[in-house]
């Protein structure tokens, strides 16, 4: 079961705020946030970790809500370099099983 | 900063055909995944690896893919005779074995099958 992320777009003015948001149907031991640019890999943002551990770029924050099974990332102060398409990816209770991801948030920050 | 490498950038083959798609994770990781995106839509699970054999597949993963680690560094997955439809990008992932460890992806592989 893929999470799934909202809302699907966004269009900011350079400076604005955001928040994605990611929500599972299954109990989740991580949640993994990664920001693809067109035509590019994946690149890894943020790991959230059931117990509430995480690990991530400094200028990221996010949250992982176990009890909710939710996760939301938060982007303050966009940047034109934050464009891009972000996925969430849910782990399941194992750990170090397979990412699912979900169908990804398309942010676009313009001047 | 290590990363996890693969070649080709662009692999362009006849149906039918056999690929081997390569991909070099990094050094000490121990868990290592392929995964597909067909373009413009989500990244998909294809098959994970751990303790050179398969730990997961999914049902895309069928008897046309198979994955080996022949060296102890390269990490390959082959499919055996490409249909139109595996054409997309295939990324190869690797990750370290602590639970903080998250998966690093490499640059992809274009696959075009005509």
């Amino acid at each position: 079961q893929q999470p799934v992320q909202s809302p699907q777009a966004v269009i900011l003015r350079e400076g604005e705020d955001a928040v994605i948001n990611c929500s599972s149907s299954k109990a989740l031991y991580s949640v993994h946030w990664y920001r693809q640019k067109h035509g590019e890999a994946p690149v890894f943002l943020m790991i959230l970790l059931k117990g509430g551990e995480q690990k991530g770029h400094e200028k990221i924050s996010a949250s992982f809500n176990e009890k909710k099974q939710q996760s939301s990332l938060y982007l303050t102060a966009s940047q034109l370099s934050y464009s891009g398409t972000y996925f969430c990816g849910t782990e399941g209770q194992g750990g170090s099983e397979k990412l699912v991801f979900g169908k990804g948030t398309k942010l676009t920050v313009n001047p | 900063e290590p990363e996890v490498t693969q070649t080709p950038s662009h692999q362009v083959t006849q149906m039918g055909q056999e690929v081997i798609l390569r991909c070099v994770p990094i050094s000490n990781h121990l868990y290592f995944y392929w995964y597909r995106q067909i373009l413009g839509q989500k990244v998909e699970f294809l098959v994970s690896f751990y303790n050179n054999e398969i730990s997961e597949k999914s049902e895309i993963f069928d008897d046309q893919f198979s994955v080996e680690r022949p060296d102890g560094s390269n990490f390959t997955l082959k499919i055996r005779s490409t249909k139109l439809e595996d054409s997309a990008m295939y990324f190869c992932a690797s990750r370290g074995g602590k639970v903080t460890d998250t998966q690093y992806f490499g640059p992809g592989t274009r696959l075009t099958v005509l």
